[in-house]
Formats: C-alpha cells, structure tokens, sequence
C-alpha cells in the first residue's frame, strides 16, 4: 500500500473550517484513501473515506485531487473536541494488506 | 452492541512477568486485529484473526508475544517476560468482511486500548 505524507501539527481558531492535507503521490488506481482520527487516550476512529470522488458525511469532506496525489480533509466549523491527531492512509480494498500504515499523523490543535 | 471493549485499560507489571490483554469485538465482525502504539508515533499492526484463524502476524510480533481468538469471538494478547521495550498502548479493532474488503463501509472499529507499562 502507498505510503502518505502529512504535515506534523496544525492549529485551527474554533468555529473555523479546518482543512487537513494529506500527499499520496505514488497511490495505486485501487488504492482508498481514509482518514482516521485519535484523540488523546482513545482508539482511532474511523472518519470518512474515497477513491476518486469527493465525499461527505456528518464529520467531515474529503476532496481528492483529480489525479489522485493528494487530499484534503475539511472539517468544516472545527470544535475543541475536534483536536487528535489526524492520519491519512491509503489501503488498496477489497485485496489489500490487512493492516493499516498509520504513518505519524497531524496533530490538530483547535484553539478557543 | 457498545463497541469494541478492552480490559484492562492500565496494566502496571514488573520486568519479566507475563501479562494479558483481552480484547471483545464487535459482535457481528468477524475480523479483529491487535496494533501496538508507542509514544508520538501511530498505531503499528501486530497480528489479524478472520473468526478463529489467525491469518497474518507482523515481524513485530516476537515469540514473547501470542494471540488467540479461540472461538472467534473475544481475542487474548498475551506477553511472556515482559522487557521495558514492551511498554505501549495495545489496541484491538474489528472489523467486518461485508464492504470494501474487510475494511466495512465504516473502516475498522478500536478500542480505547490497554496501557502497558513494565518498570
């Protein structure tokens, strides 16, 4: 599975969009990206994930580039609650390894 | 359903001593797997049960360590002679085969984990 690349730390204002970017450049043609996010002594937890196309639920917007190397994460009115860290992974499905390469992850900071 | 359950969530053991987690998944998943987390760094895949078969282990997983899931249901992790090495968050997740090939539609369910720490 490809590997990703994300930046270590991000702050955000609270009730701001927070937009978490994530680089994936040698992503396969099968290859999903998901994102999970793990707040401090909790497991991770599962966000949202694509293939190609942008995608929405009640926690966040993906949108992936048209070629595919890069990704956005867009939380759209970021809360306190929402400060984890925040990791980008790319995993081919249904035949694809059974982990998950978390990588290091952004370390998201919602400030007041 | 609550989720996936682990116990105990703090383990506190002298070197040398063995430990075990226990892991409870969700109960229609029939795929858990068990990751370790060190300090600052992300979760790191130990080893993967579809029902009671344990079907894939990572290099991570010393012969210290071993994991049973024996009637696909809960799942044991257990570590012989503990070493101040091993001290980490153990997570299990799980996850169902019905979607995106094991991932589900929801990707792979954790547990809060178990903190281990050997002084």
């Amino acid at each position: 599975d490809a590997k990703t690349t994300q930046p270590t730390s991000m702050d955000c204002a609270e009730g701001r969009a927070a937009n978490l970017p994530c680089n994936h450049s040698t992503i396969s043609g099968n290859e999903y990206v998901y994102w999970y996010r793990q707040i401090h002594s909790q497991g991770p937890q599962y966000i949202i994930h694509g293939l190609k196309n942008n995608e929405t639920n009640e926690m966040a917007s993906l949108i992936i580039t048209e070629d595919r190397k890069s990704s956005t994460l867009i939380l759209p009115h970021a809360t306190l609650r929402d400060t984890a860290v925040y990791y980008c992974i790319v995993r081919v499905a249904p035949t694809g390894a059974n982990n998950l390469f978390f990588g290091t992850g952004t370390r998201l900071t919602v400030i007041p | 359903d609550t989720g996936v359950s682990q116990d105990p969530r703090h383990k506190i053991t002298k070197r040398g001593q063995n430990v075990t987690f226990r892991c409870d998944p969700i109960s229609e998943h029939n795929r858990l797997y068990w990751y370790r987390q060190t300090l600052g760094q992300g979760p790191e895949f130990l080893t993967y049960f579809q029902n009671e078969a344990q079907l894939e282990k990572s290099r991570l997983l010393s012969d210290r360590f071993s994991a049973e899931r024996p009637k696909g249901s809960f799942s044991t992790l257990e570590i012989q002679r503990t070493e101040q090495g091993d001290s980490a968050m153990y997570l299990c997740a799980s996850s169902s085969n019905f979607g995106q090939g094991g991932l589900g539609l929801y990707g792979y369910t954790f547990g809060s984990g178990t903190r281990l720490t050997v002084v």
